[in-house]
């Protein structure tokens, strides 16, 4: 079947420090891989995304490469911020569905 | 341009009833899909909509159902209400029936509360 697994919560880091949050899939089929942002009593924003293997996806200085290898998507910024607190929810795609993870909630500490 | 809007943003029901909830589409955008958020979860794929035509469905109950109108805009209804189906409920929509190069756009979702 098709599952997604992220590093579970709650993550608190100070401004400026590295961030990594780990998800792996498990998917039939070549499904393209998403990260998604929901901040506090808003729907979801998409992140960033990549749709086949190798491809990096990056935005607002985060990114996560397609590792078919490890089935692996791990989200990374290099200098987090206040207003990156939020909690993030890795997701594939495969067909017309999307298969969402748990979600990891960030807070950044000043 | 308005993104996805959805309506109403809070609703207060009890076990045993009916809920119709209503999602308008980004302008120009053809499919609409629906997911159910459970606290502190991950959305869970509900329906998805394309040209009026229902193209996908999750594993939820029949009591779940939705249609899309020539509009586009999109109603969930959800029959016999339990405890569990308390949530928040997302609806996306993007251009086309597949999403892989066509990224879906939320809605800010109706926070369904059951007593």
């Amino acid at each position: 079947g098709n599952s997604v697994t992220q590093m579970e919560g709650p993550v608190t880091l100070s401004e400026e420090a590295f961030l990594t949050i780990n998800c792996t899939y498990t998917a039939t089929g070549y499904p393209s891989l998403f990260w998604y942002v929901q901040y506090p009593g808003e729907g979801l924003q998409l992140l960033l995304k990549a749709t086949k293997a190798d491809d990096k996806g990056s935005n607002k200085g985060f990114e996560a490469t397609y590792r078919k290898e490890t089935t692996s998507f791990h989200l990374e910024k290099g200098s987090v911020q206040v207003s990156d607190s939020a909690v993030y929810f890795c997701a594939l795609l495969t067909g017309n569905q999307f298969y969402f993870g748990t979600g990891t909630s960030l807070t950044v500490i000043p | 341009d308005a993104g996805v809007t959805q309506s109403p943003t809070h609703l207060i029901k009890t076990r045993g009833q009916h809920v119709t909830l209503r999602c308008s589409p980004i302008s120009g955008h053809k499919s609409v899909s629906w997911y159910q958020q459970v606290l502190g979860q991950g959305p869970q794929f509900i329906f998805q909509y394309y040209e009026k035509e229902e193209r996908g469905r999750g594993n939820f109950p029949d009591r779940f159902s939705a249609r899309q109108f020539p509009n586009y805009s999109s109603e969930l209804n959800v029959n016999a209400l339990l405890l569990g189906d308390s949530a928040l409920y997302l609806c996306a929509s993007s251009l086309g029936a597949r999403g892989e190069n066509q990224p879906q756009h939320f809605g800010d979702g109706t926070r369904l509360s059951i007593l």
